[in-house]
């Protein structure tokens, strides 16, 4: 099935320490893609979207996404966490224009001071 | 912040009875969401709206039903709740189709 996956539920970084997130999709043609956070008790804030064009895409509070086509991922990446940056963070891919938004289950990100 | 307003915030109610959720923006979007948020699932799409009275599945849509009158207001009604209907529930909007959502603050609903 099609899907979007999210390997790491919950992850743990030291202020300051660079991040990672993963993200991968098994649709086959390119779609569209978002990365979103959730901090506590709130709803879903944008970051950052893909759609074509550069594969590097830069979005809020200093995150930046990269789009491989050959490993179908679009990896969510920091150079230093900042303790506020601690929240849930949500893959999205909208598989064609026909289709609605999809989206991973999450990956929990705990920063320690 | 994008002007959605989901109300109420908090509930509590009994199987079997029903229940309404309200979504109410100021955008003047054309697109309406409604998506339902649990541990181990991520958001999944229950409903959706692309104009006024113009609605469509998502995936999760089994004892949900919308409506849309006004293209400020959608509504998520439980004709019978149930337990395995007590999630978090999130409005969002956008729009054209596919451009990125803008989410309210969610209600969470608890079916006793």
């Amino acid at each position: 099935a099609q899907s979007v996956t999210q390997p790491d539920i919950h992850i743990t970084v030291s202020e300051g320490a660079s991040l990672e997130l993963r993200c991968n999709y098994s649709y086959g043609a390119t779609p569209y893609l978002f990365w979103y956070v959730q901090s506590p008790g709130q709803g879903l804030q944008l970051l950052l979207k893909y759609f074509s064009g550069d594969t590097l895409v830069q979005g809020i509070k200093g995150f930046e996404a990269e789009f491989k086509r050959s490993q179908s991922s679009f990896n969510l990446r920091k150079p230093s966490v900042h303790w506020s940056d601690a929240a849930e963070y949500f893959c999205a891919v909208v598989p064609g224009t026909a289709s609605k938004l999809t989206f991973g289950t999450g990956t929990r990100l705990q920063v320690t001071l | 912040d994008a002007g959605i307003t989901q109300s109420p915030r908090h509930k509590v109610t009994e199987t079997g009875t029903p229940v309404t959720l309200r979504c109410h923006q100021t955008e003047n979007h054309r697109y309406m969401y409604w998506y339902r948020q649990d541990p181990g699932h991520g958001l999944r799409l229950i409903h959706y709206s692309y104009g006024v009275k113009d609605t469509d599945k998502g995936e999760v849509s089994d004892g949900y039903s919308v409506s849309r009158s006004k293209t400020e207001d959608f509504l998520l009604t439980l004709e019978s709740a149930t337990s395995s209907q007590t999630s978090v529930y999130f409005c969002a909007i956008s729009e054209e189709n596919n451009s990125p959502l803008h989410f309210g603050n969610g209600t969470r609903l608890t079916v006793t």
